[in-house]
């Protein structure tokens, strides 16, 4: 079975200031999918980034990017300029490909941009 | 983009009743949706999948008497909460995946159900 740890339960940091979030994940599967899902105050679940377990480029979106090691198997978020719209619940998440597309979320890391 | 909507957005009912929350893929054709109940401060927690045309499947320890998931058609699956009681106040969210489109998971705007 698979699991998702995220050991960041609350993290706070100063508007501007770069953060990175922490997730490790247990699989034996090698195809795979992982996420980074922000859930703000309204609790609309948003895609952040995605990473291909395929890939060894790790994955960027505008502010936000990813330290992907798969041997470690260590999945961060890294998010730079934070911004208050940032302030948000963040989820690491786990699919396995060709499965039952069953996502499988971590526990959860409450992140507050401070002004 | 593809967006998912669900009906009501919150409720409330008494207790031994029943309620019904509706998730709909508004601009495109989903296969497969998903079905999570979230309590408060914690993570979502997978309840079932709902496959159009076919039963759905639970996750252990979710009841399935309980919670009836229907999947009519390719942009409607309705979750219904029967003899509902205050534990099953929670947050329901759903989730939907274009079908033949790949891995990607479109997810709804959540339900409050508050059960008194």
């Amino acid at each position: 079975a698979q699991t998702v740890t995220q050991s960041q339960p609350e993290m706070s940091v100063q508007e501007a200031e770069t953060v990175t979030l922490s997730c490790t994940y247990d699989t034996s599967e090698s195809n795979y999918y992982l996420f980074w899902y922000k859930q703000p105050p309204s609790r609309q679940m948003i895609l952040v980034i995605r990473q291909e377990a395929y890939k060894q480029q790790n994955a960027t979106e505008n502010r936000f990017s990813v330290n992907f090691q798969k041997a470690a198997k260590s999945f961060s978020l890294k998010i730079s300029d934070s911004q208050l719209g940032d302030t948000a619940m963040y989820f690491c998440a786990f699919m396995k490909l060709g499965g039952d597309d069953k996502i499988i979320f971590g526990k959860g890391t409450r992140l507050h941009i401070l002004p | 983009g593809a967006v998912v909507s669900q009906h009501p957005s919150r409720v409330i009912c008494k207790s031994g009743t029943s309620v019904k929350i509706e998730c709909r893929s508004l601009d495109f054709q989903a296969t497969t949706m998903f079905w999570y109940r979230q309590f408060p401060k914690q993570s979502l927690m997978l309840m079932a999948t709902s496959n159009e045309g076919s039963k759905a499947t639970y996750e252990q320890g979710v009841e399935k008497d309980k919670f009836l998931i229907n999947h009519a058609s390719l942009t409607l699956s309705t979750l219904t909460v029967t003899s509902a009681h205050p534990e099953d106040s929670s947050f329901y969210i759903c989730s939907a995946r274009e079908s033949g489109e790949g891995y990607e998971q479109y997810f709804g705007p959540g339900t409050r159900l508050t059960v008194t």
